[in-house]
């Protein structure tokens, strides 16, 4: 199974806003409302940000939010801060009870 | 709080198996309800989801890697152990243990280990 489909890099400038997006299909993300999503600093563990498609792990920044339309869920981080500078990861529960990631979004903070 | 320590060789020779523990510590394995995972991150690519071992013992496995993988609970160490045969260089990658709430699926895994490296070679 191939993974879910993210952007390679996405980019903005401090104070503005940016959407990460993940495209899967059917079988995953649009199947189901169970996407996920991390941030890993390099060298570091990835961190939970957003469950169940829009829920903010405690503790996340309300700047995270994440939505979903058909096969393709987004995270959006308004606000940009140059501490988000990290890559950016989706999951979703499959129809085959697994879980699939995306490819990973590296975001940069100009 | 709960942490996870992940802990393994850094290299190992195709074919042979590699086995990687993941300590738990601040909470006892055998909690009711949680699941605890192996997820990889490959060289230049993305997050791979390995499999998972429940608080019951039962494990479920990424199609892809089930027919050469082994994930189980000890309880008596408090810690669960990942085993892969036959391991080629595709294999070589960032290893982590993490922990997920019940349904496995639905809260995210909200506690990682650091992560320990291997590479097949």
């Amino acid at each position: 199974q191939s993974a879910l489909t993210q952007p390679a890099s996405v980019s903005g400038s401090p104070g503005q806003s940016v959407t990460i997006s993940c495209t899967g299909s059917s079988s995953d993300v649009g199947g189901y409302n169970y996407v996920s999503w991390y941030q890993q600093h390099p060298g570091k563990a990835p961190k939970l940000l957003i469950y169940e498609v829009s829920t903010r792990h405690s503790g996340v920044s309300n700047r995270f939010s994440g939505s979903k339309s058909g096969n393709a869920a987004s995270l959006t981080i308004s606000g940009l801060q140059a501490e988000d500078e990290a890559d950016y990861f989706c999951e979703s529960y499959t129809r085959d009870s697994s879980l699939i990631f995306g490819g990973g979004t590296k975001l940069t903070v100009l | 709080q709960v942490q996870l320590q992940e802990s393994g060789p850094g290299l190992v020779k195709p074919p042979q198996t590699l086995s990687l523990i993941c300590s738990v510590s601040g909470d006892s394995i055998s909690s009711v309800g949680y699941y605890w995972n192996w997820i990889r991150r490959l060289p230049g690519k993305g997050l791979e989801w390995v499999g998972y071992v429940a608080y019951t013992g039962s494990p479920y496995y990424n199609p892809s890697l089930k027919s050469r993988l082994s994930i189980t609970l000890d309880t008596s160490k408090n810690h669960f152990s990942l085993r892969l045969t036959s391991v080629t260089a595709a294999d070589t990658a960032v290893y982590y243990c993490a922990r997920a709430r019940p349904p496995f699926y639905y809260f995210g895994m909200d506690v990682w280990g650091q992560g320990t490296a291997v590479t097949v070679s």
